[in-house]
């Protein structure tokens, strides 16, 4: 089976635009979850999506959102992009139940902010 | 907050065992532990979880107290290529998404 996919890989915007970034689970995967990493913070939970719905969310500010397609696709979506927001953004996928804690990560995408 | 404790670092001889320890001492009866690692710039990669009893895959074992409160996870041949940061996470009961709460894992060194 192919892995977790995740475009863009690099990305560089400057301060106030937005960004969208996309991820694809593995085959029969359908949770998929967001995942913020800086050297600061560490891995930090965004949230989580099973069947075109949110069912989990971490304490991030409105500008981060998300939405998962029919597909099980999900994309992230990070608006006014401000310097703090430069850091790997990870997507992983699971089977989504019962066993929804076993994930499969993504190679992440790099984002930079000036 | 994490609800796990591990050392900050380790370091293991090539062709050796490297026994990662893990507290757990807040764990409740049926939270998981899992254990993942994250090699630098690559994305956390699942290794194994397990509820009570031992657990053995082709990546590693996980030997959980009876108590619960403590784990550790066993690279039984640490080669280089296990050199990662290894977080021991706990979370999950089989009804549902329990996101997952990464601390700051050990960072597990093989040497030659």
């Amino acid at each position: 089976k192919a892995g977790v996919t995740q475009t863009p890989r690099y990305l560089i915007k400057t301060r106030g635009q937005q960004v969208t970034l996309s991820c694809s689970p593995i085959s029969g995967h359908r949770s998929v979850s967001w995942y913020q990493q800086t050297p600061g913070q560490g891995l930090q939970f965004l949230f989580e999506y099973f069947s075109e719905t949110q069912r989990n969310k971490g304490n991030f500010p409105g500008r981060f959102s998300g939405r998962q397609f029919s597909n099980s696709r999900s994309e992230m979506n990070v608006s006014t992009l401000e310097l703090g927001d430069s850091a790997l953004y990870l997507c992983a996928s699971s089977l989504g139940y019962p066993d929804a804690e076993t994930q499969y990560f993504g190679p992440g995408t790099r984002l930079l902010v000036l | 907050d994490a609800k796990t404790t591990q050392p900050t670092s380790m370091d293991c001889a090539e062709g050796r065992a490297a026994n990662l320890p893990c507290n757990h001492s807040t764990i409740s009866g049926n939270e998981y532990v899992y254990w993942y690692r994250q090699i630098h710039s690559q994305g956390p990669q699942y290794i194994i979880h397990g509820l009570k009893n031992n657990e053995t895959n082709e990546m590693a074992s996980l030997i959980i107290t009876e108590d619960r409160k403590s784990s550790t996870l066993i690279l039984p041949h640490a080669t280089l290529r296990d050199t990662a940061v290894y977080y021991c996470i706990v979370g999950g009961s089989n009804t549902g998404f329990q996101k997952l709460v990464f601390g700051t894992g050990t960072r597990l060194l093989v040497s030659p």
